[in-house]
């Protein structure tokens, strides 16, 4: 079946630092995959997405590549602010309609 | 433009009594889809409609769950009777309906429903 794991928060770090929050995923076919982000007392929102092998999606300063061969979607930022603390989701949807399936959600809290 | 809406925001319900969730897609979205997360476990799929059609409900938990779209404008979700279980953010989220699917799918900001 399909199914997305990502790295179990909670997730700690100093501003300025260097962020990963690793994903792997299982699908059959070929799945979009994607990063959303829920802020404290909001929806959720995509922050990027990529929808083939070997693409990068990028947004915000945040990058992950489409890695078919590890099957994986790993979610990077150079440089962490405080506002980015936030609980990130991993997700994946296959097929022409876009249910999408999710990892568990990792929390980042990023400290001054 | 007006993004999902859901209401109420909160509900806190006691166990046996009837709930029922509304959701606003983005005007002109045909795609509508309900998920939850259930005590910080992963969002799950429950159910997509389009139009007011239910494409896909293979994620909805049991009969106790029923979810409408009448003239595929908004949604409702009602959980009756409530169990303990059912406590957890109700997400809806809204796409257009565009050739070759795989379309960005926008969430609402859910709702909180705690049942004791």
């Amino acid at each position: 079946g399909n199914s997305v794991t990502q790295m179990e928060g909670p997730v700690t770090l100093s501003e300025e630092a260097f962020l990963t929050i690793n994903c792997t995923y299982t699908a059959t076919g070929y799945p979009s995959l994607f990063w959303y982000v829920q802020y404290p007392g909001e929806g959720l929102q995509l922050l990027l997405k990529a929808t083939k092998a070997d693409d990068k999606g990028s947004n915000k300063g945040f990058e992950a590549t489409y890695r078919k061969e590890t099957t994986s979607f790993h979610l990077e930022k150079g440089s962490v602010q405080v506002s980015d603390s936030a609980v990130y989701f991993c997700a994946l949807s296959v097929g022409g309609y876009n249910k999408l399936i999710f990892g568990a959600g990792t929390r980042l809290a990023v400290h001054p | 433009e007006a993004g999902v809406t859901q209401f109420p925001s909160h509900s806190v319900i006691e166990k046996g009594q009837t709930v029922t969730l509304r959701c606003d897609p983005i005007s002109g979205h045909d795609n509508l889809y309900w998920y939850r997360r259930v005590m910080g476990k992963e969002i799950k799929f429950l159910l997509h409609f389009v139009k007011e059609s239910k494409q896909d409900e293979s994620g909805m938990p049991n009969n106790r769950f029923l979810a409408e779209r009448t003239g595929g404008t908004y949604s409702t979700l009602k959980v009756q009777p409530a169990e303990l279980e059912d406590s957890g953010v109700y997400f809806c989220a809204s796409s257009q309906d565009l050739p070759g699917g795989r379309e960005t799918q926008y969430f609402g900001p859910g709702t909180r429903l705690l049942v004791l």
